[in-house]
This record gives C-alpha cells, structure tokens and sequence, in this order.
C-alpha cells in the first residue's frame, strides 16, 4: 500500500495571491493526480502529474491557474494561482500504486480564500 | 455521458443496525467499481474493488455487490459503529485513473 502526505493541511488565503500545495507518497507509485472536492461534490479531476513534464490537464482546468510540478516518482506539488473565493474546495493529492490497481488518496487540503 | 448516482444522499442509523446503500451507474466502458469511505476531513480510503466477474467482495463488516447486467452496485454495512460515520463514494473505472467517474456520496450517521 502507499500512504500519501499532504501539506498544509488547511490555509486561509487573501483573494489574488497564490498557494503550493506538497504532495509526498512513502514508495513509487506509477501515476499521481490531484483532485478537487468542493463541499457536498463528488471529487473532480484537475490533472494527471507527469514526471519530468507537463502535467496533462482536464477540460476546465488550465496551466496557468493550477501549475503542477512532479520531479520525481514520489512527490508533486500543486499551485492554486490568484485565488478567488470560488477556489475554496478541498484539493486531494492520489497515486496509483505499483500493482497499477489501487489507487489511494491524500488526506487534503482544505483551503479558504477570503 | 458517464454517471455514477448514489443513493440515499444522507441516512442515519442507530449504532447495531444494518444499511445498504446504492450505486447506479451509466459508465461504459467498465473496467471496475469501487467504494471508498471517507471521514470528515480525511482523504477516501478504499474498502473494495469489484470487476466485471465479481458479484460480491467483503472486507470485514462491509460486504459489496455488483450486477453489471443491470448496472447497479450495493454496499452492506452489518452491526453497524459510531466509527461507521463517513461518507460512501461509489467510483466506476472505464480503464485508467483517468477514466474514473465519481458519485457524489452517501453521508451514513451513525447514533449511539
């Protein structure tokens, strides 16, 4: 199995400014995605993290708003760019492990833009 | 389009009993079904992954079942916890995490 770390937690954050979101898996994994859950939603897929390149990104999410980072197997960052209020969800970090079947979730991060 | 529907959206139940809850979907192709449970504020954590050949897959209290002809799964939760409480996400793959189409989730309360 693989357990996934996320940092922060939570955050509060001024309208207009920018949040990085750490995502750390304890073993390789061989894909990572990020998510977003808005309250009462079922989760909604933003992008798959590449390594070494590109993220591929779903319709309605774009590379400016949510750049995604992912230098090695393990770990991937997500940035949450010039925040409004309509960006307050709480954004998941997920892999697929190494048997390539289960795929398993980060605790979170719930963000609130003021 | 692809769809996962849940239901009921919200049930509370008191502490020993029994609940089923329901997962329709319009997902095609289909590759798997799973259900994840999800505390408040955590991240949903896997309880089973049912395939095509699969009708019924257990882990522990919960016991998943699967009717691909008719497109309907169940979770069944036996002797029910107050640890029970969580929301219950229904996920159909058509192949590839990509390819995942999500419910929106029952919300079980568990009263002692």
């Amino acid at each position: 199995s693989a357990v996934i770390s996320q940092k922060p937690s939570r955050d509060i954050c001024q309208r207009g400014t920018s949040l990085t979101i750490q995502c750390q898996v304890d073993s390789q994994v061989t894909m990572m995605f990020w998510y977003r859950q808005q309250p009462g939603q079922s989760l909604t897929l933003i992008a798959t993290a590449n390594q070494g390149s590109e993220a591929t990104y779903e319709s309605g999410f774009v590379i400016d708003k949510f750049p995604i980072s992912r230098p090695n197997l393990t770990f991937s960052t997500l940035t949450v760019s010039n925040m409004s209020p309509e960006d307050s969800s709480i954004y998941l970090c997920s892999a697929i492990g190494a048997d390539s079947y289960e795929q398993y979730f980060g605790p979170g991060t719930r963000l609130t833009v003021t | 389009k692809n769809q996962v529907e849940q239901s009921p959206q919200s049930l509370i139940i008191l502490e020993g009993k029994n609940c089923t809850l329901q997962c329709n979907y319009t997902v095609s192709p289909f590759s798997n079904l799973r259900w994840y449970k999800q505390d408040t504020g955590r991240g949903p954590v896997s309880l089973t992954i049912m395939t095509f050949s699969e009708n019924t897959k257990s882990n522990g209290r919960y016991t998943a079942t699967l009717d691909a002809d008719t497109k309907q799964s169940s979770l069944h939760i036996t002797a029910s916890q107050l640890s029970d409480s969580a929301s219950y996400i229904c996920v159909v793959s058509g192949g590839g995490a990509d390819g995942l189409t999500f419910g929106k989730g029952t919300h079980l309360i568990i009263q002692p």
